[in-house]
């Protein structure tokens, strides 16, 4: 089935880090979105991209979604202890309209306090 | 967005036994998807919810193991049927608003099968 592959698979940082991480595929996507799932929890969706070249902003987050909507990258800035967790890249194919999502394999976030 | 509920959050079964998860949505909903999480791994859709027709199937997942029901547009619930220790996993539930991809998910119920 169709892949995406996100990296790096585990970063361990220093508090106040920037911390970065991106998705890509060989196939063409029509959104990109990004959550954050913590222990015991549901993801949450933390951004969705629509638009090739899109940059978005959450707070310390950005987001962007690639020119040749193969791959996406998330940035965390100034990173916090609270930033722990599990971050998913997820996105829907461009030639589907079934609103079906694929997920990245996940990026897991330690923040040495 | 919306908020979605789940039942049981988590639930210890015997192998060979059924478990039907239920999910609530706050406000009607025009999509809804159950997805498996296994330990440590990434979200991977078992089915779309349709809402008066029968659930539709990812490859790997058949409706006798996995019946799906959706009853109205902000209620469905995924039965695990014939358990083994391999259907130990998180199962989730989410929703998306139609128009656009965005999905929100339940916390989860938490499965272990002994």
């Amino acid at each position: 089935g169709q892949q995406l592959n996100q990296s790096p698979q585990s970063m361990f940082i220093q508090e106040g880090e920037d911390v970065s991480m991106n998705c890509t595929s060989s196939s063409i996507f029509n959104t990109w979105l990004w959550y954050k799932q913590e222990p015991g929890e549901g993801p949450v969706l933390l951004i969705a991209l629509y638009k090739a070249g899109e940059l978005t902003s959450n707070g310390r987050l950005t987001a962007q979604f690639g020119i040749t909507r193969k791959d996406s990258f998330l940035n965390i800035s100034a990173s916090i202890p609270s930033d722990v967790g599990i971050y998913f890249c997820a996105g829907t194919l461009g030639s589907s309209n079934t609103g079906k999502l694929i997920f990245g394999q996940g990026t897991t976030l330690q923040v040495k306090p | 967005s919306a908020v979605i509920s789940q039942k049981p959050s988590r639930d210890i079964c015997q192998r060979g036994t059924s478990l039907t998860i239920q999910c609530q949505v706050d406000s009607q909903v025009t999509m809804m998807f159950w997805y498996r999480q296994q330990p440590g791994q990434s979200l991977t859709l078992i089915a779309t919810a349709n809402q008066g027709s029968e659930a539709t199937y990812e490859s790997g997942f058949v409706i006798d193991k996995f019946p799906i029901s959706r009853p109205n547009l902000t209620f469905s619930t995924l039965t695990v049927s014939n358990m083994s220790p391999e259907d130990s996993s998180i199962y989730l539930c989410s929703a998306g608003l139609g128009g656009v991809d965005e999905q929100f998910f339940g916390p989860g119920t938490r499965l272990t099968v002994l």
